[in-house]
């Protein structure tokens, strides 16, 4: 069963503008981490933010903040005044303890975004 | 080193032939992960080593897949006798097992079997 989905497989966005992309998650345990990742055309996978599932806050990095609702499952990526730069592929995952005590990160399909000047 | 190192950056065998690709992790980082990358497609988990426990290899495709770690250092992903669908990019990953902080990439293998 699929742990993480991200329903957009493509947004568009004007510079300077705000932007969401969604994701939601699925597991049963109380302890888990949600990240989220930027992976330019370049290829290489760059760690944006994370946030934990008893943080009280919703976590902040910069122009990247994540809008994180326990309740619902969701915790979708917020990124303010696009840049061009912002052009990418953006990854959510999860870490969440399996049997054994394991933690492996899963990853979603992933949303391309494309920042328009 | 300052990141994690993968070699070669770019690989392109001949279908059947074997490949080793190798991670380099970042020194003192007890979890190592493997994963692939299909074109324009996420990442799917192959293998995760945790200091020097019994390796999780519940993401290995096949047994022509195997990977090794000695201790805490670097890591060999050995493919065997390829098949083109083989052909993806290879990611390693290193990190503390349980972070707040991500788990930092290497640049890749980008896999080519013709």
């Amino acid at each position: 069963a699929q742990k993480i989905t991200q329903t957009q497989p493509g947004m568009f966005v004007q510079e300077k503008e705000a932007v969401t992309l969604d994701c939601t998650y699925d597991t049963s345990d109380p302890s888990y981490g949600l990240f989220w990742y930027k992976q330019p055309s370049s290829g290489e996978m760059i760690f944006l933010i994370y946030q934990g599932s008893y943080d009280q806050q919703n976590a902040t990095e910069g122009r990247y903040s994540l809008n994180f609702q326990k309740a619902r499952k969701s915790a979708n990526l917020v990124i303010s005044a696009s840049q061009l730069g912002d052009s990418a592929m953006y990854f959510c995952a999860m870490r969440d303890p399996l049997g054994g005590g394991s933690y492996i990160p899963t990853f979603g399909r992933g949303t391309s975004l494309i920042v328009h000047p | 080193g300052a990141g994690v190192s993968q070699s070669p950056s770019n690989k392109v065998t001949e279908k059947g032939k074997d490949v080793e690709l190798r991670c380099d992790p970042i020194s003192g980082h007890t979890a190592l992960y493997w994963y692939r990358q299909r074109l324009g497609q996420g990442l799917e988990f192959l293998i995760y080593f945790q200091g020097n426990s019994a390796p999780d290899k519940s993401g290995l495709p096949s047994d022509r897949f195997s990977a090794e770690r000695t201790g805490e250092s670097v890591s060999t992903l050995t493919i065997q006798r390829t098949q083109q669908e083989d052909s993806a990019v290879y990611l390693c990953a290193s990190g503390a097992s349980v972070t707040n902080y991500g788990y930092t990439f290497g640049s890749g293998t980008r896999l080519t079997v013709v």
